[in-house]
């Protein structure tokens, strides 16, 4: 089956460093990924996704992500973050049926 | 492009009460799901329609849930003798899926609906 890591539950950061945030999925015949980006008591937003082709992504936001296929990774990173970055952030993994699954989550926390 | 909307954005019922949550998608996005979300956790697969024909149901979808979308336009998502385990927040997105190339269509969701059961 299907699944994806997000082994840290939390990142704290300060205002204008680099952060990464880490997934890591299982393998499949079908790899479509993607990051969402949930602020509180609010749906999901699309930061960005891999379906094919180059394997760094652009976002929204400043964001990027980098598909790497031999360590089943799809880590997102911005250069510079802002105190308005802090949010859940979700990987998900879409198969040949197109239902995501979705890693545990990410709270990016951004001190000033 | 309205988005993705959801109604109500908050519910409150007792056991064993029922409940109903509706949905409307993006116009002529062709595949619906729900998810739901628990605290702490990230949204898990519920059930998804492609048109008005429902494809796929989770494990998680008791034979309290179910879910139609009678005319592939809006969904409705009814839980019937609501449990306290079902309090969390149901989510409702839609795509476009194209035909013939394989690649999966966007998913935008919707701001959720918070249930809470006493």
């Amino acid at each position: 089956a299907q699944s994806v890591t997000q082994l840290d539950s939390q990142v704290p950061v300060f205002e204008e460093a680099p952060v990464e945030l880490r997934c890591n999925y299982s393998s499949s015949v079908s790899v479509y990924l993607f990051w969402y980006v949930q602020y509180p008591n609010q749906g999901l937003q699309l930061l960005l996704k891999y379906l094919s082709g180059s394997t760094l992504v652009k976002g929204i936001n400043g964001f990027e992500a980098e598909f790497n296929k031999s360590q089943t990774s799809f880590h997102l990173r911005k250069p510079s973050v802002h105190i308005s970055d802090t949010a859940e952030y979700f990987c998900a993994h879409g198969g040949a049926t197109n239902k995501l699954i979705f890693g545990t989550g990410t709270l990016l926390a951004v001190q000033p | 492009d309205t988005g993705v909307s959801q109604d109500p954005r908050h519910k409150i019922t007792k056991r064993g009460q029922n409940v109903t949550f509706r949905c409307d998608p993006i116009s002529e996005h062709n595949r619906l799901y729900w998810y739901r979300q628990t605290l702490g956790q990230g949204p898990e697969f519920l059930t998804y329609f492609q048109n008005e024909a429902q494809l796929e149901k989770s494990r998680l979808l008791s034979d309290r849930f179910s879910a139609e979308r009678p005319k592939g336009s809006f969904s409705t998502l009814e839980i019937q003798r609501t449990e306290q385990g079902d309090s969390a927040m149901y989510l409702c997105a839609s795509s476009l899926e194209p035909y013939g190339t394989g690649a999966p269509g966007t998913q935008y969701f919707g701001p959720g609906t918070r249930l809470l059961v006493l």
